[in-house]
């Protein structure tokens, strides 16, 4: 069956700290790939997203994500991390010419000062 | 610009009790999506609305789910009767549409069925 994955679902890290994400998706064809973040008591807002072009993306607050089309994967990193990055991370997927987005099912990341 | 809007922000409601949800989307745009979002999962599409015609509404358990968007701006989002495994959020999100598709969402509507 379609879906995301995203491993590691709790993930607890230090300041100062790197951090990866991983997201790895099973649907053919050419995708649309978005991370998406929910600060604590916020809403759904996209951090970063990929359409076509350079696979290495750039996102807010110093994230970025790598697009491997050959390994179906859109990991999320940030070299350095902040307290203010204790949040939820959602990866998502979008099959071109099909509306739905799929989304997995989220990483909590605690940042530790 | 002001974002999505939703409201209630929270609702408790006993098994068997009907709810409703309301969402205005973010001024101009044409496509208005509702989700599911059970707790420790992501959000799972319930319905999706191109102006007020239903684009996919696959995963919408129609036996007891309903949506509206009568006139292609705001829309409400129905449950009748509830069941305890329709406890979660409920997001509504819409998006502008064309190429670059970014979906934009509100804060949602935490339901607990008691």
């Amino acid at each position: 069956a379609q879906s995301v994955s995203q491993h590691n679902h709790h993930v607890i890290l230090s300041e100062a700290a790197s951090l990866e994400l991983g997201c790895n998706y099973s649907y053919g064809g050419t995708v649309n790939l978005f991370w998406y973040v929910q600060y604590p008591g916020q809403h759904l807002q996209l951090l970063l997203k990929y359409f076509s072009g350079d696979p290495l993306v750039k996102g807010i607050k110093g994230f970025e994500a790598e697009f491997i089309k050959s390994k179906f994967s859109f990991n999320l990193r940030k070299p350095s991390v902040q307290w203010s990055d204790t949040a939820e991370y959602f990866c998502a997927v979008k099959v071109r010419g099909n509306n739905r987005l799929a989304f997995g099912k989220g990483n909590q990341v605690v940042v530790i000062p | 610009e002001a974002g999505v809007a939703q409201s209630p922000r929270y609702k408790i409601i006993e098994k068997r009790q009907s709810v409703a949800f309301w969402c205005n989307p973010i001024s101009g745009h044409a496509t208005l999506y509702w989700y599911q979002q059970i707790l420790g999962q992501g959000p799972k599409l319930l319905i999706q609305f191109q102006n007020n015609g239903v684009v996919d509404d696959s995963q919408l358990p129609k036996d007891r789910f309903s949506a509206e968007r009568l006139k292609g701006v705001d829309s409400t989002l129905k449950i009748q009767p509830a069941k305890l495994e329709d406890s979660a959020v409920y997001l509504c999100a819409s998006s502008p549409g064309g190429r670059v598709d970014e979906q934009f969402f509100g804060p949602g509507t935490r339901l607990t069925v008691l």
